[in-house]
């Protein structure tokens, strides 16, 4: 089925470890996204890329790095993990008739 | 940069009632907007949008929003409440500058629908 597909759906970590969050777009979008949800928080933009090759910093880029690895996949590293950065992490693509597609989310904990 | 206030973070309604769901932002230019729908554990699932022309905007499951750039607001409303509304909602706009666009939230409403 079309749409966004995150990897994987949960994740323990302890503090100081590393990971990678995938995700991919089969709907040829130009521009990825990736957003946290915290309670009362709303989403917040960690990373954006407007196109392949580009990446930009969201409202809360710290701790996090992006790839856009080609059109298709857009990942987010955390180096060292920490305990702020437990979360629920969202991918999203748009398209250039304003439609935004989430992805299902990855349920992070760090401890 | 623009921002979205969503008034209320619960509102809790009686199954049957108006549902009123409070949005307002900020811009200098008129912003494309968006209401999305979160169940339980679920992703986000978009519910209507604004981008031009009729103000009134009609989405899914009976929910309505009225883009008032006067009061620079974006209300989302129902005639009736059901049971299964019950979720949480954002209010989002898009930035855009250049060709880089994206979406800002509002922290959420929390929507409560008692029997």
């Amino acid at each position: 089925n079309a749409g966004v597909t995150q990897t994987p759906k949960f994740q323990v970590l302890k503090t100081g470890q590393s990971m990678t969050l995938q995700c991919a777009q089969d709907m040829n979008h130009n521009s990825m996204y990736w957003y946290r949800q915290d309670p009362g928080m709303g989403l917040r933009l960690i990373y954006y890329s407007a196109s392949e090759g580009t990446t930009d910093k969201g409202e809360v880029p710290n701790g996090y790095n992006v790839s856009r690895l080609n059109k298709r996949e857009f990942s987010l590293r955390l180096e060292s993990a920490a305990p702020s950065q437990t979360s629920v992490y969202f991918c999203a693509s748009r398209d250039r008739g304003l439609g935004y597609t989430f992805g299902s989310g990855t349920r992070l904990t760090v401890v | 940069a623009q921002s979205v206030t969503q008034l209320g973070s619960h509102v809790s309604v009686s199954e049957g009632a108006l549902v009123l769901l409070r949005c307002n932002y900020s811009s200098s230019v008129p912003p494309y907007l968006f209401w999305y729908v979160q169940y339980p554990n679920q992703g986000l699932q978009l519910l209507l949008k604004y981008t031009t022309g009729a103000t009134l905007v009609k989405g899914i499951n009976g929910f309505e929003a009225e883009f008032k750039k006067s009061e620079t607001s974006f209300h989302l409303t129902k005639p009736s409440a059901h049971m299964s509304d019950a979720a949480e909602y954002f209010c989002a706009v898009e930035n855009s500058g250049g060709s880089n666009y994206k979406l800002t939230f509002g922290k959420g409403t929390l929507l409560t629908v008692n029997p």
